[in-house]
């Protein structure tokens, strides 16, 4: 069963501006994870954020966590064509080693 | 590091046959999972092996689908007989250490199987 739910399924921006995504789930997690997916190609690891932590960098990326809402969501500031992708959220519920997968945000950044 | 490796890429294959999907993870790491992923499903995870050992394989969908790990370098995912419903991209990924761990996945480029 997919415990991540992402919202919107689709997103279309401007080259330049920000792109936000957003993921729900049901149960208690240990950490939640964003990948991103090229079009016929394998998941990359983008970010990992604890459930102890509430928000996170990585470069043009941040993550925030909101336990109490069973909520993340992914910020891609100043996006590029590059950025066009599949992205996904995953978590591993407490007390469990799965990683479940949402069914992802199609992201497409137009020049 | 090479990454995780698969093969084959593409796989067409006729109702009926067997399919042999292999995996090389990532040296060091000692969690090594199979997923599938359909437009229909999203990822689904078939199997998850430590330190070589099959830990979970509930999610196999039946008993047509067998995995195995025979060492740390290497894992093949057999589907006999395949059938059309068995097309699909096949993912395998590895991490370091013991699941749950606060890690992440790395995955292959996937096996994309097509049963005609």
């Amino acid at each position: 069963s997919q415990q991540g739910e992402e919202d919107p399924q689709a997103l279309s921006i401007q080259e330049g501006e920000n792109a936000t995504m957003n993921c729900s789930y049901k149960t208690s997690i240990n950490n939640l994870q964003w990948y991103r997916q090229n079009s016929g190609r394998g998941l990359v690891h983008l970010i990992l954020i604890r459930s102890n932590e509430r928000e996170k960098h990585s470069g043009r990326l941040r993550v925030t966590l909101d336990t109490s809402k069973k909520s993340s969501s992914l910020l891609i500031t100043a996006s590029r064509a590059a950025d066009t992708a599949s992205y996904f959220c995953a978590t591993i519920g407490a007390g469990s080693y799965q990683l479940t997968f949402g069914k992802g945000t199609k992201l497409s950044v137009i020049p | 590091d090479a990454g995780v490796i698969q093969s084959p890429r593409h796989e067409v294959t006729e109702m009926g046959q067997e399919v042999t999907l292999r995996c090389k993870p990532i040296s060091g790491h000692n969690s090594l999972f199979w997923y599938r992923q359909t437009m229909m499903r999203g990822l689904e995870l078939l199997i998850y092996f430590n330190n070589n050992v099959p830990i979970d394989d509930s999610g196999m969908p039946e008993d047509r689908f067998s995995a195995k790990m025979p060492n740390a370098s290497f894992s093949t995912l057999k589907i006999q007989p395949s059938e059309p419903r068995d097309s699909a991209v096949y993912f395998c990924a590895s991490r370091p250490g013991q699941a749950p761990g606060n890690y992440g996945y790395t995955f292959g480029s996937g096996t994309r199987l097509t049963v005609v």
